[in-house]
């Protein structure tokens, strides 16, 4: 059984750091691409980054610089280390399994979210 | 980036009535392999997104064949033959077929 478990979240102040967690189960980091997604109150989805099973990352534009992805594969666990928050970067953070082996198609899997605030 | 346009914004249904949903992209998702790299997600109220059609008009695993999806290169569209309260949420489409990723920016779907 696949699951997703987000953790990390907290109150932080602009221009801070903080690193949300990912813990997998029933299926393999090295396969599968996974991806954070995050939702602002009140607003709606935005792409945040993504890995893929071989190690490729790609990111948003608005992250690019001052998140970084990653994961390990021994421990099941995918991460997202955000430096240099902004105001703009609050909001809940997903992360999501694709369904398709090694690419970057459709999320069959999603977390429960960590909620990130950004506020002095 | 491909612009996700998603109509309309609030859509009060009653139960047992059909519903229908437009996603609309500023570039075509038909890839060489095909398919058309639009999905469709649904938000239930305080939950996180679940997949409901994928490339286009396949329903994922376990979503009820009263959802279907249609539509190809720029144009897209979701239908409920008969929402059922448990169909309230935030629809979603999203399309993979361009970095970045983008979604369109939902349809709330209540009942009346």
């Amino acid at each position: 059984e696949v699951q997703l478990l987000e953790s990390g979240g907290g109150l932080v102040q602009p221009g801070g750091s903080l690193r949300l967690s990912c813990a997998t189960s029933g299926f393999s980091l090295d396969t599968y691409t996974m991806t954070w997604v995050r939702q602002a109150p009140g607003k709606g989805l935005e792409w945040v980054s993504s890995i893929y099973g071989r190690g490729d990352t790609h990111y948003a534009d608005s992250v690019k610089g001052r998140f970084t992805i990653s994961k390990d594969s021994s421990t099941d666990t995918l991460y997202l280390q955000m430096t240099s928050l902004r105001v703009e970067d609050t909001a809940i953070y997903y992360c999501a399994k694709d369904r398709v082996p090694d690419s970057s198609w459709s999320f069959d899997f999603w977390g429960q979210g960590t909620l990130v605030t950004v506020s002095s | 980036d491909a612009v996700m346009t998603q109509s309309p914004l609030s859509l009060p249904v009653r139960p047992g009535e059909p519903a229908s949903i437009s996603c609309r992209s500023s570039q075509s998702l038909l890839h060489s392999n095909g398919y058309n790299h639009l999905d469709w997600y649904l938000q239930k109220p305080g939950q996180s997104p679940q997949l409901l059609i994928y490339m286009g008009s396949n329903r994922a695993s376990g979503v009820p064949d009263r959802f279907s999806g249609s539509g190809s290169g720029t144009d897209f569209t979701l239908k409920i033959s008969r929402v059922e309260a448990e169909d309230v949420g935030t629809y979603y489409c999203m399309q993979t077929r361009h970095t970045p990723i983008t979604f369109g920016g939902g349809t709330k779907v209540e009942l009346k």
